[in-house]
């Protein structure tokens, strides 16, 4: 069975510019979330998504958004970039069949602003 | 506001020998779970073992276990016989057991097994 899946693994960005990720959940999973781990900072809570909603949004500026698809899929977008939106973006996904709120990681994306 | 604290920044252990993780967490909920996640130098977010704290049952997942005081809010991690693969970044994380679904997470413990 196929983890959670992300993509690009890395990028580089001018700031100001705009990025797209994409992460595909593991199958039968519908929750996607979204981690932020910038150096120093630890992993922030960015997004959650189910069946295609936005449940909860971490304390981030409304530059920072996304999307859940129909197949569960999800896409996180960033506006505007800066240079401290430079960090390692964790997608993650779960199924309410998995006690526990058990959440299962990407390997990440890597951004790079500069 | 509920907050995770791991108060070793590094720590290092011989190879097959025992290790012991600290995580304490602050919250004023009762139904919630906490978790170890491991990062490798990969990258990849790796669950280790997870607790709900409704059970006074400690979790146990192969070489790894915890040891779970709900009422000083302590969770550590016992990792024996390590072994080389177990080199890695180790976070605690903490989630309330409401619908909010957000893992909040210690600074980590980077773990070195030494050959």
């Amino acid at each position: 069975e196929a983890g959670v899946t992300q993509s690009p693994t890395h990028l580089i960005k001018t700031r100001g510019q705009q990025v797209t990720l994409r992460c595909s959940p593991i199958s039968g999973h519908t929750s996607v979330y979204w981690y932020q781990q910038a150096l120093g900072l630890g992993l922030q809570f960015l997004l959650w998504y189910d069946e295609g909603e936005e449940r909860n949004r971490g304390n981030f500026p409304p530059r920072f958004s996304g999307r859940q698809f129909p197949n569960y899929s999800s896409e996180l977008n960033v506006n505007a970039l800066e240079l401290e939106d430079s960090a390692l973006y964790l997608c993650a996904s779960s199924s309410e069949r998995v006690p526990g709120n058990t959440i299962y990681f990407g390997e990440g994306s890597w951004l790079t602003v500069v | 506001a509920q907050t995770v604290t791991q108060s070793q920044p590094e720590m290092s252990v011989q190879e097959a020998e025992t290790v012991t993780l600290s995580c304490t967490y602050d919250t004023s909920e009762n139904n919630y779970y906490l978790f170890w996640y491991k990062q490798p130098p990969s990258r990849q977010m790796i669950l280790v073992i997870r607790q709900e704290a409704y059970k006074q049952q400690n979790a146990t997942e192969n070489r790894f276990s915890v040891n779970f005081q709900k009422a000083a809010k302590s969770f550590s991690l016992k990792i024996s016989d390590s072994q080389l693969g177990d080199t890695a970044m180790y976070f605690c994380a903490f989630m309330n057991a409401g619908n909010n679904r957000k893992l909040i997470w210690g600074l980590g413990t980077s773990l070195a097994v030494n050959p």
